[in-house]
């Protein structure tokens, strides 16, 4: 089974501090991708990755920076949290090969007092 | 510009019947793919169904088929037999761009089913 794991399901923070989200797949996929969903919004693309230290700004990268450092890894940094940057996180994986579904974590809901 | 458009914010379905969700795609990409998922209240998002553009055949997956209009480029999500469990927010997405391509989500439906 594939698994693509995140590394809280809740997080509270401070307006201003540094937040890291990291998510971490099992399944050696060179793809991985960061969203952020909020309601009536749907799914919005913040940055995504195809290879290590590669990545690629997505629809909303404003306030947001990623590192890929090894390929199961991919983690997303709100370098000075904003109460705008509440929200549900999900991180994704697929693989190259066309036709795979996209696998998802758990998802992280941030909350930024 | 790639788009997916689902119009129907929420909808509501009697047990046991059967419910289509709305799903209409914009790409100029002759290469997609199509993708339905599930998110309950939990949060966690659950694949259900995929059609490539290639396909010839719709989709199914148990209670769940994919009406593939390509022509009028839809991808309506069909449910049998509404359960309980149904009760979740749909989203349809569409891959493009080859090995590279991200998914591009619509807003959602938000399904109810009445017991």
């Amino acid at each position: 089974d594939v698994k693509v794991t995140q590394s809280s399901r809740y997080l509270v923070k401070r307006t201003g501090e540094k937040v890291f989200l990291e998510c971490v797949q099992d399944m050696d996929h060179e793809n991985m991708f960061w969203y952020r969903q909020d309601p009536g919004l749907g799914l919005r693309l913040i940055y995504f990755s195809y290879d290590v230290k590669m990545k690629e700004k997505g629809d909303i990268p404003e306030g947001y920076s990623v590192s890929r450092e090894k390929k199961e890894r991919f983690s997303l940094i709100l370098e000075s949290a904003s109460t705008n940057q509440t929200s549900m996180y999900l991180c994704a994986s697929i693989p190259i090969q066309f036709g795979h579904e996209q696998f998802f974590g758990p998802g992280t809901r941030l909350t930024v007092l | 510009a790639q788009k997916i458009t689902q119009t129907q914010p929420g909808m509501f379905v009697q047990e046991k019947e059967a419910v289509t969700l709305d799903c209409t795609y914009d790409t100029s990409d002759p290469s997609y793919g199509l993708f339905w998922y599930k998110q309950p209240s939990s949060g966690e998002m659950i694949f259900l169904i995929y059609q490539g553009s290639y396909d010839q055949q719709n989709a199914t997956e148990g209670r769940y088929s994919l009406n593939f209009q390509k022509a009028r480029k839809s991808a309506n999500l069909v449910i049998s037999a509404s359960q309980l469990g149904d009760s979740a927010m749909y989203f349809c997405a569409m891959r493009v761009g080859g090995s590279q391509g991200n998914l591009i989500f619509g807003k959602g439906t938000k399904l109810s089913v009445k017991p």
